[in-house]
């Protein structure tokens, strides 16, 4: 199985320009989760989505947009990239009642 | 709100030593989980370990084994005759368990380094 995948896997972009990371899991969870992680700063949760059409807030939403149109799909969006939002950047999905999270593997982002 | 702190930014053991990492948390919920998760500098996160707030129980896995004490809100990780593949950063995680959608809060990471 492939769990979670995120693409890409790296990308550069110029203040101001716009990206969209996708998260895809192919376990049929329900939670799906955005963290990004900062040097000394371990990993805050960015935005999150218990289902479907659902998302909310997490610890540091601001900057960022998400959409879960698909159940097996999360979207984390930049409309106006700031350099402070260069980060390594983690999806994870779980299911209800479990406390398992799966991880992706990373998206390195970089604004210059 | 929970919170999780990593004291140690960064320890530099030398290979075969043994070593301890440590995590306090803070929390008045009375129903959560504890994690130690690990990240080789390849970058991925690895799971290790999970912890109920009942069971405090120790465990032991290998080289590896964890002190969860409640009394001082503690989930130390130690690590037997460390070797050079343990290098990496490592991170201890909370989660409250009240079967909601919560998402995990992290500490910073400690940098685990290993000498040869």
């Amino acid at each position: 199985n492939a769990g979670v995948t995120q693409t890409p896997k790296f990308r550069v972009l110029k203040t101001g320009q716009s990206m969209t990371l996708l998260c895809a899991q192919d376990m049929n969870h329900e939670y799906m989760y955005w963290y990004r992680q900062d040097p000394g700063m371990g990993l805050r949760l960015i935005h999150y989505s218990v289902g479907e059409g659902t998302t909310a807030k997490g610890e540091v939403p601001d900057g960022y947009n998400v959409s879960r149109l698909k159940k097996q799909n999360f979207l984390l969006g930049l409309e106006s990239a700031a350099p402070s939002q260069t980060s390594v950047y983690f999806c994870a999905s779980r299911k209800p009642g479990d406390t398992e999270a799966f991880f992706g593997q990373g998206t390195r982002l970089t604004v210059v | 709100a929970q919170k999780v702190t990593q004291a140690q930014t960064e320890i530099s053991v030398v290979e075969k030593e043994d070593v301890t990492l440590d995590c306090v948390y803070e929390t008045r919920d009375t129903t959560y989980y504890l994690f130690w998760y690990k990240q080789p500098p390849s970058g991925e996160l690895v799971f290790l370990i999970r912890r109920n707030s009942f069971d405090e129980q120790n465990e032991i896995s290998g080289r590896y084994s964890w002190n969860f004490q409640k009394s001082t809100s503690s989930f130390n990780f130690t690590i037997t005759a460390s070797q050079v593949v343990d290098s990496a950063v490592y991170f201890c995680a909370f989660m409250y368990s009240g079967g909601g959608a919560d998402g995990l809060t992290f500490g910073k990471g400690t940098h685990l380094i290993i000498q040869p």
